[in-house]
């Protein structure tokens, strides 16, 4: 089974600064998705971004980036110009192509935006 | 378009005490999931469904029993609720390598 790791219990960015979350997965199969979901106190799950593994291009989406590193496993989110409607939790997700196409989701990392 | 729909939002069941929470989906997806999210843990995957009539085991499956009799629901029943089934659930489903879609999720409490 994959595993999905946030290291990263809880963050804190100042309103319109940089923050980057971290995510590392385990997996030995060659064709899988990875996303950045976010949810805030409401406890909707909203999709921030996604990544298809067989594309070299970091997925971006508006103020929101990834840092996709295949070789090392490695799939990072990078929120610039940060705003307080940011602040909420974050889950790193791995999807395979088998189990049902189900994800797989990291710990998460709590987002705290500072004015 | 309602999307992905679970009902209850909320429930307070006593120990032993047995009840069903249904998700509705009306975007005829194939997969069909149910997820826990507990305090630091993230989303834990129960019981899923590619298809009418199909069912498989998730990470986190004891003390859980699911049915899709009908394409557009997938319902997880607790036969004998225990303090440890405390959580919250979210329905999800998708075409196969499409996205997700999430219900709002239910807060179930077992006192």
């Amino acid at each position: 089974a994959q595993t999905v790791t946030q290291s990263q219990p809880e963050m804190s960015v100042q309103e319109a600064e940089t923050v980057t979350l971290s995510c590392t997965y385990d997996t030995s199969e060659s064709d899988y998705y990875l996303f950045w979901y976010k949810q805030p106190p409401s406890r909707q799950m909203i999709l921030v971004i996604r990544q298809e593994a067989y594309k070299q291009q970091n997925a971006t989406e508006n103020r929101f980036s990834v840092n996709f590193q295949k070789a090392a496993k490695s799939f990072s989110l990078k929120i610039s110009d940060s705003q307080l409607g940011d602040a909420a939790m974050y889950f790193c997700a791995y999807r395979s192509m088998n189990s049902g196409y189900a994800l797989n989701f990291g710990k998460g990392t709590s987002l705290l935006v500072t004015p | 378009n309602a999307g992905v729909t679970q009902t209850p939002k909320f429930r307070v069941l006593k120990t032993g005490q047995s009840m069903t929470l249904l998700c509705a989906q009306d975007m005829n997806h194939e997969y069909m999931y149910w997820y826990r999210q507990d305090p630091g843990m993230g989303l834990r995957l129960i019981h899923y469904s590619v298809g009418e009539g199909t069912t498989a085991k998730g990470e986190v499956p004891d003390g859980y029993n699911v049915s899709r009799l009908k394409k557009q629901n997938f319902l997880l029943g607790l036969e004998s609720a225990a303090p440890s089934q405390t959580s919250v659930y979210f329905c999800a489903s998708s075409w196969n390598r499409g996205l997700a879609f999430f219900g709002q999720g239910t807060r179930l409490t077992v006192v």
